[in-house]
């Protein structure tokens, strides 16, 4: 998995309660990503980083937020959770010219 | 229509078939191609990568783009059990990995090879 580590490796919570999932890369790219993965939609992006404190949204950010506060780490937080963000969550990072390499996931059920 | 399209099968071939994968998309100014292998309750790896048309070739796997028709596939040949994986399709307009280019993905093509 191109030394990338995601926790927790599966979770469920309750509906209204935050949640905070945590990517980390021994690679030291720059760029790291957070996608979810659901039936019929494919893997799809929520946020971004390219750099430490530096994040851009995503196609479907809404009820998401992320930090960056050092390169080898990028937390993604869901604020209250709602049953529609039961999914599987994907971590990538990339290299500028370079594609994107995948973490092994974390499953999210939000009851 | 959505930006990529590709068959979500399931595909199910027997050991030792030429297996064909496609993805079809409507953004012409995409330019850069990528096929990852996903296995069942794994993260996606990549598999193959390609810039602007033309095909290339690693061991079983061979990858074709055709920007003129805004098609791309992915051939396997002689296809192993170990093949048995979801294909996902991925493309991109600009250069990779700057801030503003995002990957756009296809819904994946699920296969199944049979010994």
């Amino acid at each position: 998995d191109a030394g990338i580590t995601q926790s927790p490796r599966h979770k469920v919570t309750e509906t209204g309660t935050p949640v905070t999932l945590r990517c980390h890369q021994t690679e030291n790219h720059r760029y790291m990503y957070w996608y979810r993965q659901d039936p019929g939609h494919g893997l799809r992006l929520i946020h971004y980083s390219y750099g430490v404190k530096d994040t851009d949204k995503g196609e479907v950010s809404d009820g998401y937020s992320v930090s960056r506060s050092k390169t080898e780490d990028f937390l993604l937080t869901l604020e209250s959770a709602t049953s529609s963000q039961t999914s599987v969550y994907f971590c990538a990072i990339g290299t500028s010219g370079e594609t994107q390499y995948f973490g092994p996931g974390t499953r999210l059920l939000v009851l | 229509q959505k930006e990529v399209e590709q068959d979500p099968g399931p595909l199910s071939v027997p050991e030792g078939a030429i297996v064909s994968l496609n993805c079809t998309y409507s953004n012409s100014a995409f330019q850069y191609f990528m096929w990852y292998r996903q296995y069942s309750r794994k993260g996606p790896e990549l598999l193959m990568y390609t810039y602007s048309s033309g095909n290339k070739e690693d061991g079983r796997f061979t990858a074709q783009v055709d920007k003129s028709s805004k098609y791309i596939s992915l051939f396997i040949r002689d296809s192993q059990p170990s093949d048995s994986a979801t294909y996902l399709c991925a493309m991109s307009g600009g250069a990779l990995n700057q801030a503003g280019t995002a990957l756009i993905f296809g819904k994946g093509t699920t296969l199944s090879v049979s010994s």
